[in-house]
């Protein structure tokens, strides 16, 4: 059981060049997100997917296009990379833990680390 | 809306010394409140949240949390420091009303621990 996966861990890239980034779950989770986190800042969503076939925007969502492929996997697109868009993204899913009141949690992935010179 | 304030963005505490991270929180709704931990260069991991079943919440790794209706307030914290704590905290309210359970974040409190 992995959990949520990222791929890749890190990525540099040149203002315009295109990337997508990856994100997997194994917990058969309905809900899955999108984060950047900014030194000061905290997390800020991106995007967010409720569930397959849907996909909200969230705080930040210029500059980037998410796709939830199926139920497992959730991508983020930056179409033309811009040094702002330097930071860490994170995946998240969601899904019902400890049950008694139905509260739920975000499961976070590893993070990958992207510069855009 | 909902909101999260965490109070101090860096503590420094020596190994053995209580720690005490503070958070104060704005919510329409009955709010859903969580601590996550990020160690350096790492993802975050839950360590406690709060359900409206008790008032005092036991985390992980001794840490523990009490949530105050009067005062919108939900403040981490541990007996004795180890320098394994030393990491970045964060404090999140579930957005709730309908906002698909999105977190929001507060802007994080490093914790530094001294030997």
């Amino acid at each position: 059981n992995a959990g949520v996966t990222q791929t890749p861990k890190f990525q540099v890239l040149k203002t315009g060049q295109s990337m997508t980034l990856q994100c997997a779950q194994d917990m058969n989770h309905n809900s899955m997100y999108w984060y950047r986190q900014d030194p000061g800042m905290g997390l800020r969503l991106i995007y967010y997917s409720a569930s397959e076939g849907t996909t909200d925007k969230g705080e930040v969502p210029n500059g980037y296009n998410v796709s939830r492929l199926n139920k497992r996997e959730f991508s983020l697109r930056l179409e033309s990379a811009a040094p702002s868009q330097t930071s860490v993204y994170f995946c998240a899913s969601r899904g019902l833990a400890g049950g008694l009141t139905g509260t739920d949690t975000q499961y976070f992935g590893p993070g990958t680390r992207l510069t855009v010179l | 809306a909902q909101s999260v304030t965490q109070l101090d963005s860096h503590v420094s505490v020596s190994e053995g010394t209580p720690v005490l991270l503070r958070c104060n929180y704005s919510s329409s709704y009955s709010p859903s409140l969580f601590w996550y931990v990020q160690h350096p260069n790492k993802g975050l991991q839950l360590l406690l949240k709060y359900t409206s079943a008790a008032t005092l919440v036991k985390g992980i790794n001794g840490f523990e949390a009490e949530f105050k209706k009067s005062e919108t307030s939900f403040h981490l914290t541990k007996p004795s420091a180890h320098m394994s704590d030393a990491a970045e905290y964060f404090c999140v309210v579930s957005g709730g009303g309908g906002s698909q359970g999105n977190l929001i974040f507060g802007k994080g409190t490093k914790l530094s621990v001294k030997p």
